[in-house]
Formats: C-alpha cells, sequence, structure tokens
C-alpha cells in the first residue's frame, strides 16, 4: 500500500541553525501538507501546497518557514532561522485532489525536531 | 471559524470494555468532512474515517463504529469490546468541502486499554 515517507525521523539542531525536512508524498497525490505537533498538544495546520505553489498557509507559516517541490517526488520544509519553540513533531500529508470533494490526507510518520 | 471539541482527555479501560470517544465541532459551512485519526504511541497519524456532512448514517467497521449527529454537532466514536491495541491518542477532525484545506484537530483524547 503507497505511503508517506518522510526523513530524517529525528533531527537534532541548534538555535539559529536552518534545517530542511523531507517527505514524499504519495505517488498519484497533487496535494502535499505540513502539520506540526508540539509535544502532548494537538496537531496543528502549517501549510498546503499544490501545482508548485503554496494553496493555504496558516499564521504559524511566517518567513521563517518555506516548502518547496525540488523534483518530481520530493516535498521539503525549511526552517531558515530554528528557535526553541520549532522543537516539534512535523508530519508531511498528501492527498489526492479529487475535484468534486475534499479528500482524505495521508500522513508520513513525522519528523522529531529538536531545537537545542 | 472552525472548531472541534473533544472534551475528554484521558479515558482509562479494561480490556473488552466497549468506549466512546466524544467529538463536538463548530462550522458555519453547509458542506463540510469530519475525520478521526489515530496516533499509537509509535507517533503516526493513522487514518480511520472520513464523513461528509450530508452522510448521516452511523458506520460500522469491526469493532469500530461512528455516530454523527449534525443536529447536537457531534461525531462520536465508539470502540466495542476494547483491546490493548487500541490504547492510543485520538485525534477527530474538521475540513470544509475543498481539497487542500486544512484540516482542524481537536485536542485528542489519550485512551489506555489494561489488560
Amino acid at each position: 500500500e503507497p505511503e508517506v515517507t518522510q526523513t530524517p525521523s529525528h533531527q537534532v539542531t541548534q538555535m539559529g541553525q536552518e534545517v530542511i525536512l523531507r517527505c514524499v508524498p504519495i505517488s498519484n497525490h497533487l496535494y502535499f501538507y505540513w502539520y506540526r505537533q508540539i509535544l502532548g498538544q494537538k496537531v496543528e495546520f502549517l501549510v498546503s501546497f499544490y501545482n508548485n505553489e503554496i494553496s493555504e498557509k496558516s499564521e504559524i507559516f511566517d518567513d521563517q518557514f518555506s516548502v518547496e517541490r525540488p523534483d518530481g517526488s520530493n516535498f521539503t520544509l525549511k526552517i531558515r532561522s530554528t528557535k526553541l519553540e520549532d522543537s516539534a513533531m512535523y508530519f508531511c500529508a498528501s492527498s489526492e485532489g479529487t475535484i468534486s470533494s475534499t479528500d482524505t490526507q495521508y500522513f508520513g510518520p513525522g519528523t522529531r525536531l529538536t531545537v537545542l | 471559524a472552525q472548531k472541534v471539541t473533544q472534551a475528554q482527555t484521558e479515558i482509562s479501560v479494561v480490556e473488552k470494555e466497549d468506549v466512546t470517544l466524544d467529538c463536538v465541532y463548530e462550522t458555519r459551512d453547509t458542506t463540510y468532512y469530519l475525520f478521526w485519526y489515530k496516533q499509537p504511541p509509535s507517533g503516526e497519524l493513522v487514518f480511520l474515517i472520513r464523513r461528509n456532512s450530508f452522510d448521516e448514517q452511523n458506520e460500522i467497521s469491526g469493532r469500530y463504529s461512528w455516530n454523527f449527529q449534525k443536529s447536537t454537532s457531534s461525531f462520536n466514536f465508539t470502540i466495542t469490546a476494547s483491546q490493548v491495541v487500541d490504547s492510543a491518542v485520538y485525534f477527530c477532525a474538521l475540513s470544509c468541502n475543498q481539497a487542500g484545506t486544512a484540516l482542524i484537530f481537536g485536542k485528542g483524547t489519550t485512551l489506555s486499554v489494561s489488560s
């Protein structure tokens, strides 16, 4: 069964460093998403991406964040200058993007980002 | 604004007990979708069910069943004859009727099933 994959599973970085989180969405899916979950809290939407453009973004997704589809398979989230409060689990998701209705978002296993 | 409330923070049951997880939502949209996801201790988010606002039929899948009541804006999830493997955090989520839009999650209910 096709699944979303994410690398690395755990990333440790120093405050102020740039990090890139990588995701490979399900191959025939057209919409891609990033969410984050601070430890013990709810899952929060960051951004959605379609046709090489941001489709929707939340207030959390400020200028420190960017997303990119650098090739036909990868989807990345970059945090330019990490802060302590960026420590969280980051989930990538993808969906088919059917025309008629909202479709189901399937999530990857997550990348745990720890900022020291 | 859209909002999902899962009032039960933690529930503990003994194996074989039935348990219901509550979910109440708020939206101004007339067409919307509701979801349940499971987050086991390993951390991934596993899709369980999607329900659109036009379909109020209850759904059963094995030991899982879902009760959608538009009149009370609720989408409750029942696990029958719970098992230890059901121990996880369960999230209810809401989205509007458009691909690519955000899922709005509740805070989750932690279910602990002991043997």
